[in-house]
């Protein structure tokens, strides 16, 4: 078991409204990624965090926004909700920003997001 | 830009058989090569990486996976297959050791039978 941790587990939401999921890093780790995984398929990267500032970002529209705390902590924000972005999202920590380091990154379990 | 290519989307095995799960990438510039596992209603575990060396790379559980640069591939075997190995596997590249801002193939579904 890492120690990553993600809050809400399960979340439902309507289409249009506005929902924050949570992360906690492993300890030491100052680098966050968040990720989309659509029933069926791999992950999808959204973004990065390093040291509060993104520094990496997938093909996501900017209604999906984040956050990273001066504990390394995150959150990822979505506007508008689309019945699209039903999904699990996963986080990932890790050490060293984009350029990474030879530490691997460890994923959470995920927030399970239903949008209706 | 990369991409990841799972060659099969599901693997029905035997318990006790061995398993190839097929993996081809594209890239532009040098990757770095992930497998990783993902049991239902869980998260995402690296089993093992290619970084660089040895293109024979061990992992947790048993398996081990080949770096064939000129194929372009990073298939994912394990000689003898338990029932708890049924899960998910994606493989995935990086361009950075770390393994951030990975590039996931659409994923390979292990079904281990007796």
């Amino acid at each position: 078991e890492t120690g990553v941790t993600q809050s809400p587990t399960h979340l439902i939401k309507t289409r249009g409204q506005q929902v924050t999921l949570r992360c906690s890093s492993q300890s030491g780790h100052n680098t966050v990624s968040w990720y989309q995984q659509a029933l069926g398929q791999g992950p999808q990267f959204i973004f990065q965090y390093y040291r509060e500032e993104e520094n990496g970002r997938g093909n996501f529209p900017p209604r999906f926004s984040g956050l990273q705390f001066p504990n390394y902590s995150s959150e990822l924000n979505v506007n508008a909700l689309e019945l699209d972005d039903s999904a699990l999202y996963l986080c990932a920590s890790s050490s060293g920003g984009l350029a990474g380091g030879r530490e691997t990154q460890y994923f959470g379990p995920g927030t399970r997001l239903l949008v209706l | 830009a990369q991409s990841v290519t799972q060659l099969d989307s599901q693997v029905p095995v035997f318990e006790e058989a061995p398993v190839e799960l097929r993996c081809n990438y594209s890239s532009s510039v040098s990757v770095y090569l992930f497998w990783y596992v993902q049991y239902p209603n869980q998260g995402l575990q690296l089993l093992l990486k290619y970084l660089s060396g040895s293109t024979l790379v061990k992992g947790i559980n048993g398996f081990e996976a080949e770096f064939n640069k000129s194929q372009t591939s990073f298939h994912l075997r394990k000689p003898s297959v338990h029932i708890s190995d049924t899960a998910e596997y994606f493989c995935a590249v990086s361009t950075n050791q770390a393994g951030t801002a990975l590039i996931f193939g659409k994923g390979t579904t292990l079904s281990v039978s007796s």
